[in-house]
């Protein structure tokens, strides 16, 4: 079993719709990153959570650490967002930022 | 643009050949990140390095090996290189040591044949 689960791994939705990854970890962690990369292969960090939630415009990010899950939305969609979205945690050990990935979840946005 | 370079964006070679990617972080950035991603494996980490140091180690083969200069700048070393070490390579900065959020190159694509 992988340290960090994503679910789901392919989504396609039509413009406007809401969106919900999810990602879940087995490991104690200092911090969940959601990352975002783009057809062409680049990788943009979007958020890096250790509690709580934080919004960047129409993208929402939660954390439960006692449940050890995630949620990354989107809230009115958009074709732009299609990319393969990915959690990274950085495991506890207190001495470096080796993350550690999810596979991914594939977003695909249609008009 | 994350201000992380990385040459060369395209590196086509042999097996049994040795090839060296660089990486140069963000201006301030102290810490330097290499990753794999493969298709089959997907992303891992390689190997940090902070402020010339190493500091963590990840899935790296033996093969490979990096470093980290003085001005910060970092190489990644492959050789005896094999089909399936094609792959992209990504570098990372950040501030510190520890759990700041990551800025990514724009990756070496490595194909060997």
């Amino acid at each position: 079993k992988n340290e960090v689960e994503q679910s789901p791994q392919n989504l396609t939705a039509q413009e406007g719709e809401f969106i919900t990854i999810n990602c879940s970890y087995s490991v104690g962690i200092s911090a969940l990153h959601w990352l975002q990369q783009h057809p062409g292969g680049g990788i943009v960090s979007l958020f890096m959570l250790s509690s709580g939630k934080k919004k960047h415009g129409r993208l929402i990010a939660t954390i439960n650490i006692q449940e050890k899950h995630s949620s990354l939305h989107i809230t009115a969609s958009h074709p732009r967002d299609s990319a393969v979205y990915i959690c990274a945690v950085t495991p506890n050990t207190g001495t470096a930022s080796k993350l550690t990935f999810g596979t991914g979840t594939r977003l695909q946005v249609t008009l | 643009d994350s201000g992380v370079t990385q040459t060369p964006k395209h590196l086509i070679t042999a097996t049994g050949q040795r090839v060296t990617l660089r990486c140069s972080p963000r201006s301030g950035d102290l810490s330097v990140y290499w990753y794999q991603q493969s298709l089959d494996q997907g992303l891992q980490f390689l190997i940090q390095y902070y402020n010339g140091e190493e500091r963590a180690k990840g899935n790296i083969l033996e093969r490979f090996s990096a470093q980290q200069f003085p001005d910060l700048h970092s190489e990644l070393n492959l050789s005896s290189l094999e089909l399936g070490d094609s792959a992209l390579y990504f570098c990372a900065s950040s501030v510190g040591p520890l759990g700041e959020t990551q800025y990514f190159g724009p990756g070496t694509r490595l194909l060997v044949l």
